[in-house]
């Protein structure tokens, strides 16, 4: 089956800065790359994602980067705020859609 | 957009009692739905994918005369953890998926605390 491998598990940067979570995956077939925002004790909600037709996305302080040669990709977060502070989850999945998670990234923005 | 509704959000029980959680979608059916759990600070484990009609589909591991999942309908699906003990404290989350668009049939419901004391 396939396996999603995230990185960091822990990242806290300053008010500003840019934060780059990153996930590799296994299976070559999997082609819908979600990311997910969960904020303590909610419900993850879709930040966004990517379809393996393209190599990148980008949704105003949100991007997310995809090489299906390699086999990973990459949430960016730029201008992070303090309200960005949540688990970040990524995910992988085939056309089956049900997708396998990322172990999950806290990510600590200091005013 | 699609809306999952899960009820309830916290639960106490006393050990050896059965809880049932419900999942509903709102305003879309949902063929299929998706019951998670997430242990604090951990990624969400899928514990068993279930059909309206049919049998649910349960990941390794997961006991399913634990764990009873019942799809009903479209729209409603269900979560019974059977004599509940300390170790299956937890925060259970199910997703709904279906519709036009069934890559991206992935909406969560908003989860449900539940302790066993």
């Amino acid at each position: 089956g396939e396996n999603v491998e995230q990185h960091p598990s822990t990242l806290s940067v300053q008010e500003g800065d840019s934060a780059v979570i990153k996930c590799t995956y296994s299976d070559s077939a999997s082609n819908y790359f979600p990311w997910y925002k969960q904020e303590l004790g909610k419900r993850p909600q879709l930040i966004i994602d990517i379809r393996s037709n393209v190599g990148e996305k980008k949704d105003q302080r949100i991007a997310v980067t995809l090489n299906k040669t390699a086999k990973h990709f990459s949430l960016h977060i730029t201008e992070t705020q303090p309200e960005d502070s949540a688990v970040y989850f990524c995910a992988a999945s085939t056309g089956s859609y049900i997708p396998t998670f990322g172990r999950g990234t806290s990510l600590i923005v200091h005013p | 957009g699609a809306v999952v509704s899960q009820h309830p959000s916290r639960v106490i029980c006393k050990s050896g009692t059965s809880v049932k959680i419900e999942c509903r979608s709102l305003d879309f059916q949902a063929t299929t739905m998706f019951w998670y759990r997430q242990f604090p600070k951990q990624s969400l484990m899928l514990m068993a994918t279930s059909n309206e009609g049919s049998k649910a589909t349960y990941e390794q591991g997961v006991e399913k005369d634990k764990f009873l999942i019942n799809h009903a309908s479209l729209t409603l699906s269900t979560l019974t953890v059977t004599s509940a003990h300390p170790e299956d404290s937890s925060f259970y989350i199910c997703s709904a998926g279906g519709g036009i668009d069934r890559v991206r049939g992935y909406t969560f419901g908003s989860g449900t605390r539940l302790t066993v004391v």
